[in-house]
């Protein structure tokens, strides 16, 4: 089955600090692959993606690179700030035939950045 | 231009009552999305419409869930006679083409 792991958290960091998140995922055929953040109070915001293997997806000074060899999409960032502390999911869309869609996401790891 | 919306953002009920959350997406966004983010559970699938017809129900966790979606836009989530397990964040998301997908505030649903 498809499945997505992520690191545990709270990861606690000081600001400029650099980040990285793990993700390893298991997917039958080729998924494509993407990374939410979910700021206190607020929704989920799609925050990068990739779609196929090698692909980098970067945003915001965040970076996430399709490693299909190690079935990784680790998210770093080189210095973080205060307004980074947030929820971030990994999560991948099975795509391929008969595929409805639907996001199946990692457990979340709680980012906090302190001065 | 206008995100998806949810409504009401917060609803607290007592067990046993029925509940409706709504869900306003993207105007043009044929697919849409129903998730439940639970302190135990995580984000989980529930439903999954394009246009009016839901062909993956396969997340609803009990008879006692229901979705429905009309016109090609609106979708309500009707939870019967609810239960303490049921208190969640209930997510709505949408898409234009089943791979992107952008999501609503939630509404936090206490049951008490």
């Amino acid at each position: 089955g498809n499945s997505v792991t992520q690191m545990e958290g709270p990861v606690t960091l000081s600001e400029e600090a650099f980040l990285t998140i793990n993700c390893t995922y298991t997917a039958t055929g080729y998924p494509s692959l993407f990374w939410y953040v979910q700021y206190p109070g607020e929704g989920l915001q799609l925050l990068l993606k990739a779609t196929k293997a090698d692909d980098k997806g970067s945003n915001k000074g965040f970076e996430a690179t399709y490693r299909k060899e190690t079935t990784s999409f680790h998210l770093e960032k080189g210095s973080v700030q205060v307004s980074d502390s947030a929820v971030y999911f990994c999560a991948l869309n099975p795509r391929g035939s008969g595929n409805t869609g639907k996001l199946i996401f990692g457990q979340g790891t709680t980012l906090q950045v302190k001065p | 231009g206008a995100g998806v919306s949810q409504s009401p953002s917060n609803k607290v009920t007592e067990k046993g009552k029925d509940v409706e959350l709504r869900c306003d997406p993207i105007s043009g966004h044929t697919a849409l999305y129903w998730y439940r983010q639970s302190l135990g559970q995580g984000l989980e699938f529930l439903i999954y419409f394009q246009g009016n017809s839901a062909p993956d129900k396969s997340g609803l966790p009990s008879d006692r869930f229901s979705a429905e979606r009309t016109g090609g836009s609106v979708s309500t989530l009707t939870i019967q006679r609810t239960q303490q397990e049921d208190s969640a964040v209930y997510l709505c998301a949408s898409s234009r083409d089943s791979y992107e997908q952008y999501f609503g505030p939630g509404t936090r649903l206490t049951v008490t």
